[in-house]
């Protein structure tokens, strides 16, 4: 089946070590978007990719920064993580991205612990 | 900017008892999507709403998109334990992209 898929579904970093959270899509879509969810908080959108491009949110912190190698494959790096971000981090893909009609389609999350 | 409220933060209900959520957006929508997150897990599509005053039905969930698309609802009838979750709904950042603007949710409790 097609589908986003993340790993690993949960990651465990020590504060100030760099690590990297992966996500790939066999949905063929244009865009992915990365988005930080807290505890009982909602999905907060990260940055995103439309194809090639990307695209910063104004208050993403600096230490986040997003990989996309190709259509299929998508990274979040974390370059010195803090304890405040420990979140559930969500990857979604979205078919085209040129419309506001569009749904998404998100992956099992990696939940990530910083000691 | 561009807010989307929702209430309630959290509803407990008897098994087979009503419910509904309530979603406003400070601008005009040209659409809003529902979305169920089970605990644990991540959100999943449910609806979209396009038109003015639109209602949509999926067995005993109702959605409805308010006249002016600045509002939404979605009430499921004779609540069921499998309706455990958190329901969020969003709304389209701009006209021209997919970026959503998600509510803050309602999470749903059931007591059997």
């Amino acid at each position: 089946d097609a589908m986003v898929i993340q790993n690993p579904r949960y990651q465990v970093t020590q504060f100030g070590k760099p690590v990297t959270l992966s996500c790939s899509q066999t949905l063929n879509h244009n865009v992915m978007y990365w988005y930080q969810q807290k505890s009982s908080q909602a999905p907060k959108l990260l940055f995103h990719y439309y194809d090639k491009d990307f695209n910063n949110e104004a208050d993403t912190p600096d230490n986040f920064q997003s990989r996309r190698p190709n259509t299929s494959f998508c990274f979040l790096d974390i370059r010195s993580p803090g304890l405040g971000d420990a979140a559930m981090y969500l990857c979604a893909t979205s078919k085209t991205g040129t419309g506001a009609n569009e749904k998404l389609f998100f992956g099992s999350g990696t939940q990530l612990s910083v000691l | 900017g561009q807010q989307v409220m929702q209430i309630p933060q959290y509803q407990h209900v008897q098994e087979g008892e009503d419910f509904t959520t309530y979603c406003n957006s400070s601008t005009t929508l040209s659409n809003i999507q529902w979305y169920k997150q089970r605990p644990g897990g991540h959100p999943v599509f449910l609806i979209q709403l396009v038109k003015s005053g639109e209602v949509k039905k999926q067995k005993r969930l109702t959605f409805q998109f308010g006249e002016a698309k600045k509002n939404s609802s979605l009430h499921i009838t004779a609540t069921q334990t499998t309706d455990v979750g958190t329901y969020f709904c969003a709304g389209p950042w701009s006209s021209n992209t997919g970026k959503l603007i998600f509510g803050q949710g309602t999470t749903l409790q059931v007591k059997p």
